[in-house]
């Protein structure tokens, strides 16, 4: 069993709707990731979070650690948020090898 | 300010050569990290550079190594590449090591073996 679980896997959404995506994770950490990746494969943080909430335009990342969960929310979804998203967490102890990436969430927003 | 800059940004090779990556990081930031993306594994990370040594390596097999120079500037190095290298591999920086260090990453480098 992964690490980090995302689901799900693909999504296909019509223009406005509210979109969620879901991280779960059996480790400890001490930080959590959202990343995007669109295609031609550039990657962009979206988020960095280790309680509560944080938003950032249409976008809401949550975490609750007692759970070992985390969303991100997109609202009003538009075709330019087409992407893949990934969610990571960092284990503690510092340095990018405590970096464990979930698999992606293909999100695709049609017109 | 500029971000993340990696080149080549494309790259077919055969198998048994050997290929150099390399990465620029943003301008003030003291660690590069490297990761490897298939379709497969999806992201694993690879090694990590920080003042010019290597902080931590992934469970990768020997032929893949890196540097990184005095300018924060990495390359990374895989000999005698094999089939299922093939993959998009991407390298990041941030400002300092650590957990509360937002990781910025570059374009990637997508390399084909054949």
């Amino acid at each position: 069993k992964n690490e980090v679980e995302q689901s799900p896997q693909n999504l296909t959404a019509q223009e406005g709707e509210f979109i969620t995506i879901n991280c779960s994770y059996s480790v400890g950490i001490s930080a959590l990731h959202w990343l995007q990746q669109h295609p031609g494969g550039g990657i962009v943080s979206l988020f960095m979070l280790s309680s509560g909430k944080k938003k950032h335009g249409r976008l809401i990342a949550t975490i609750n650690i007692q759970e070992k969960h985390s969303s991100l929310h997109i609202t009003a979804s538009h075709p330019r948020d087409s992407a893949v998203y990934i969610c990571a967490v960092h284990r503690p102890g510092g340095g990018a090898d405590g970096l464990t990436f979930g698999k992606g969430t293909h999100l695709i927003i049609q017109p | 300010k500029a971000g993340v800059t990696q080149t080549p940004r494309y790259l077919i090779k055969t198998r048994g050569q050997q290929v150099t990556l390399s990465c620029s990081p943003i301008s003030g930031h003291r660690s590069v990290s490297w990761y490897q993306q298939t379709p497969g594994q999806g992201l694993q990370f690879l090694f990590e550079y920080f003042s010019e040594t290597q902080r931590n390596k992934g469970n990768f097999p020997g032929r893949f190594s890196g540097r990184q120079f005095s300018n924060s500037r990495s390359e990374m190095n895989v000999s005698t590449l094999e089939l299922g290298d093939s993959a998009l591999y991407l390298c990041a920086s941030s400002r300092d090591r650590g957990q509360t260090y937002e990781q910025y990453f570059g374009p990637g480098t997508r390399l084909t073996v054949t």
